[in-house]
């Protein structure tokens, strides 16, 4: 069974930093692409970042520059570290596998707040 | 970046109606669209992947089909269990891109 566990939200000040982990079980890690949403509280799903079985990543403008996506398929474990971090950074982060997203991570929250 | 425009926003309906929700994109995305399910304070679950292929697991009332860039998840007998809200997602390209989301509720 696939399971995706995240960890690592909080209460955090602006421009503060957080690294959110995603530890990954019952399938092959290294050979999927994986992702981060985020939905922020009562609104939609928006997709944050992704990154390739080659390591490519990819990101949403807004956390460009200020995010950073990786991973370590020796710990199947999927990291986002989050710096610089805003007020509209605020929502439940969810950790999602395959380019085709076929399962998700129950989420961690993180609140930007002084 | 690629807009998914998705419609209605919210809908009323009763159990074992038949319910559609239509998602437009705004350039071709082939067939990379994927449709989730969220129940409030839970996390997105997979319905359909690549446009019309069923999750594992999906009961086979959910169904997808597409027309040019016009995307369509259908229910075709709605359960009590279906109340949730609905997004569609285009993966053709980054960044991927979601629909602002269907509101399912119980007339």
């Amino acid at each position: 069974e696939v399971q995706l566990l995240e960890s690592g939200g909080g209460l955090v000040q602006p421009g503060g930093s957080l690294r959110l982990s995603c530890a990954a079980s019952g399938f092959t890690f290294s050979i999927f692409d994986m992702n981060w949403v985020r939905q922020a509280p009562g609104k939609g799903l928006e997709w944050v970042s992704s990154i390739t079985v080659g390591d490519t990543p990819y990101y949403v403008d807004s956390v460009k520059d200020r995010f950073t996506i990786s991973r370590d398929n020796s710990k199947s474990t999927l990291y986002l570290q989050m710096n610089s971090l805003r007020a509209d950074d605020t929502a439940v982060y969810y950790c999602a596998k395959g380019f085709s997203v076929d399962s998700w991570g129950q989420g961690t929250l993180v609140t930007v707040s002084s | 970046d690629i807009q998914m425009t998705q419609s209605p926003s919210s809908l009323s309906a009763s159990a074992g109606d038949r319910v559609t929700i239509t998602c437009r994109a705004s350039q071709g995305i082939s067939n990379y669209l994927a449709w989730f399910q969220q129940k409030p304070g839970k996390a997105p679950k997979t319905l359909i992947y690549a446009t019309s292929s069923l999750q594992s697991g999906v009961p086979s009332r959910f169904s997808g089909s597409s027309s040019g860039t016009d995307f369509t998840l259908t229910i075709s007998s709605l359960q009590p269990e279906d109340f949730a809200t609905y997004y569609c997602q285009q993966y053709y390209t980054y960044p991927q891109t979601f629909g602002q989301g269907t509101r399912v509720e119980i007339k």
